[in-house]
């Protein structure tokens, strides 16, 4: 089972719009809707933030956003805040498994 | 709330068990999963296993040396570990989900395996 791909960091200054790519391939991403995005902050355990794609669980901010485009999903975070720093993840359920990609580190400047 | 219990340091081709408590939730109507993270690297799924325990996922990594189990009376999850490498050296997480995403984490617990 081979991971998805993420950038390795993003970064954007406070009020900008940030997309944080996953890459995926047809047999996951481009099958399934069943990606989702989690939030890390140092020394945390991870939080979900997006579901199935583009769903936001009670309580996450809607500046986070997620959409899918043929084997690739994005992250968008709007109006950028000191408080979103920290490393983003996602995941996709797959032909036989569950795979994250090797996370994004997000730095407000 | 989800809390793990287990984790220490242990020579490779050594045993573990880890434990998850779980509290605040209907334990028994959830999948439940183990997802770990090597220091500094990124999320790894483990295993999940079905809110009933009829039906178990594995990466193919851990496959018949690692083995999740759940006790629904008892409202905890167990991810029993045999032949440890050293590159199974990670936080375990114990996770609500496993079916469409992963909506709940504990805190984690560190398993190191080293000489």
């Amino acid at each position: 089972q081979s991971a998805l791909t993420q950038p390795a960091s993003v970064s954007g200054s406070p009020g900008q719009s940030i997309t944080i790519s996953c890459v995926g391939t047809s047999s996951d991403i481009g099958t399934y809707d069943l990606v989702s995005w989690y939030q890390q902050r140092p020394g945390k355990a991870p939080k979900l933030i997006i579901f199935e794609g583009t769903k936001r669980p009670s309580g996450v901010s809607d500046r986070f956003s997620g959409s899918k485009s043929g084997n690739t999903a994005s992250l968008t975070i709007s109006g950028l805040q000191a408080e979103d720093e920290g490393d983003y993840s996602c995941a996709s359920f797959g032909p036989t498994a569950w795979m994250f990609g090797g996370g994004t580190k997000v730095t407000v400047l | 709330q989800l809390v793990e219990s287990g984790g220490g340091l242990v020579q490779p081709g050594g045993s573990l068990r880890l434990s998850c408590a779980a509290s605040g939730f209907t334990f028994s109507s959830y999948w439940m999963s183990w997802v770990r993270q090597a220091p500094g690297k990124g999320l790894e799924w483990v295993a999940s296993i079905k809110f009933d325990g009829t039906e178990i996922h594995s990466v193919d990594s851990v496959k018949g040396r690692f083995t999740i189990a759940r006790d629904n009376a008892k409202d905890s999850l167990f991810l029993e570990m045999n032949r440890l490498r050293v590159e199974d050296t990670a936080v375990y997480y114990c996770v609500r989900g496993g079916s469409r995403a992963f909506d709940f984490w504990g805190q984690g617990t560190l398993v190191t395996v080293s000489s």
